[in-house]
């Protein structure tokens, strides 16, 4: 089993849709926790960080659950510069070290 | 501010030679982490220096090395290469504070061994 798995995608959705990715981990020493972007064939880029409380930062909410070792990613009213890969990572210390990326979930958002 | 750069940004070399791919991080950071990206795939951590030590490593060969320079910057070198090298092959930038340190990609070196 992979220590960081995700819904293999891809979706398609139209416009203005709500879309929510799912992410789980093994590793349950695990830390620190986020969703990165990646066009395509571009560098990630960070999207949040997630954290046990739950966190908002416009159309995207992330939650974090210790218990079930599970992240997810809930974007609202989808636009479509929102497509991309949207890649889960888990880092395993409290220092944002040895990052560990799930395989990425294709967002395709259609007109 | 100069976001994490690297160099070169297109790379193709054939099996058995050896390369040295190069990354200057954000200003302001000091530690450098370098990933493996294959097609289709999320990156695989390779390293990460500090201080010019290399400070954590992920499951990889001895074939790949790392060097992290005063200023900085960090060079990847890798060793006989192999066909299944073939990736993109991005740095990241982080300031160690103690604390959980985000991530900063630069724009990565593809590399394709023939």
């Amino acid at each position: 089993r992979k220590e960081v798995e995700q819904d293999p995608g891809p979706f398609n959705v139209p416009e203005g849709a709500t879309v929510a990715f799912n992410c789980t981990y093994s590793n349950s020493a695990s830390q620190s926790f986020f969703w990165y972007r990646q066009d395509c064939r571009k560098e990630p880029k960070l999207l949040m960080s997630v954290y046990s409380s739950g966190n908002e930062d416009g159309r995207f909410t992330a939650q974090l659950n210790r218990a079930s070792q599970y992240i997810s990613l809930l974007i609202r009213d989808s636009k479509l510069s929102d497509s991309a890969t949207y890649l889960c990572v888990v880092s395993r210390d409290n220092y944002g070290q040895n990052f560990v990326f799930g395989p990425g979930t294709r967002l395709s958002v259609l007109p | 501010d100069a976001g994490v750069t690297q160099s070169p940004t297109h790379l193709i070399k054939t099996r058995g030679q050896q390369v040295t791919l190069r990354c200057s991080p954000k200003s302001g950071h000091d530690t450098v982490s370098w990933y493996q990206q294959a097609l289709g795939q999320g990156p695989q951590f390779i390293f990460q220096y500090y201080e010019e030590e290399e400070r954590q490593r992920g499951n990889f060969p001895d074939r790949f090395s790392g060097h992290q320079f005063p200023n900085y910057s960090s060079e990847l070198n890798v060793n006989a290469l192999l066909l299944g090298d073939s990736a993109l092959y991005l740095c990241a930038s982080s300031l160690a504070r103690g604390g959980v340190e985000t991530q900063y990609f630069g724009p990565g070196t593809r590399l394709l061994v023939l």
